[in-house]
């Protein structure tokens, strides 16, 4: 049974330029969630899929977008990137229809670092 | 204030030494409370998860929320050096529906 899985492992682009990460969910989950984590901090909630929609979203700027596909994987967009955007990039997946007896599996990450 | 307070340490300890990790929090909604174990640039790995108050053991670990007291602790017995690795303390409303507020992370080393 895989886990999450993601895509690339690690990325390195400028300052001012597009990333898009990828995620697969582990199976029998329809629920992605992605997390930012700063090196040194725990991660940050940036936003929730489920459905193909955007159902809940952190503290994060416009620039940070996402999508969610029918086979509920799921990626993560961020325009203009910015030095503070260096970090791991987290997904989780879940099942979304249970509540609160559901809990969330990571995947390894992607490190994105901006130049 | 920051939602989720944790100590991050470091935390060094021989082995064989029982280990208590904490965590507080400020926000009285947060109902699911979990674990999570951190290898150095890998992913969480999810240890322990316990809804409301009360106590959860699995093998060497022990997890304990306290509600009235906004504070949660996980217990390692018999510590190993494989142990040694940043644990971070999560909690949510509504469990896997919901976005986690993580703690800023302990990092634990356990000296052989």
């Amino acid at each position: 049974d895989a886990g999450v899985t993601q895509s690339p492992t690690h990325l390195i682009k400028t300052r001012g330029q597009q990333v898009t990460l990828r995620c697969s969910p582990k199976s029998g989950h329809d629920t992605v969630s992605w997390y930012q984590q700063a090196l040194g901090q725990g991660p940050q909630f940036i936003f929730q899929y489920y459905e193909e929609e955007e159902r809940q979203r952190g503290n994060f700027p416009d620039r940070f977008s996402g999508h969610q596909f029918p086979n509920y994987s799921s990626e993560l967009n961020v325009n203009a990137l910015l030095l503070g955007d260096s970090a791991l990039y987290l997904c989780a997946s879940s099942s979304g229809r249970g509540g609160g007896g559901d809990t969330q599996y990571f995947g390894p990450g992607t490190r994105l670092t901006v130049l | 204030q920051k939602e989720v307070e944790q100590d991050p340490g470091p935390l060094s300890v021989p082995e064989g030494a029982i280990v208590s990790l904490n965590c507080t929090y400020s926000n009285s909604a947060f109902q699911y409370f979990m674990w999570y174990r951190q290898y150095s640039r890998k992913g969480p790995e999810l240890l322990m998860y316990t809804y409301s108050s009360g106590n959860k053991e699995d093998g060497r670990f022990t997890a304990q929320v306290d509600k009235s007291s906004k504070y949660i602790s996980l217990f390692i017995r018999d510590s190993q050096p494989s142990d040694s690795a940043t644990y971070l303390c999560a909690m949510t409303t509504r469990g896997g529906a919901d976005g986690l507020t993580f703690g800023k992370g302990t990092h634990l080393i356990i000296q052989p």
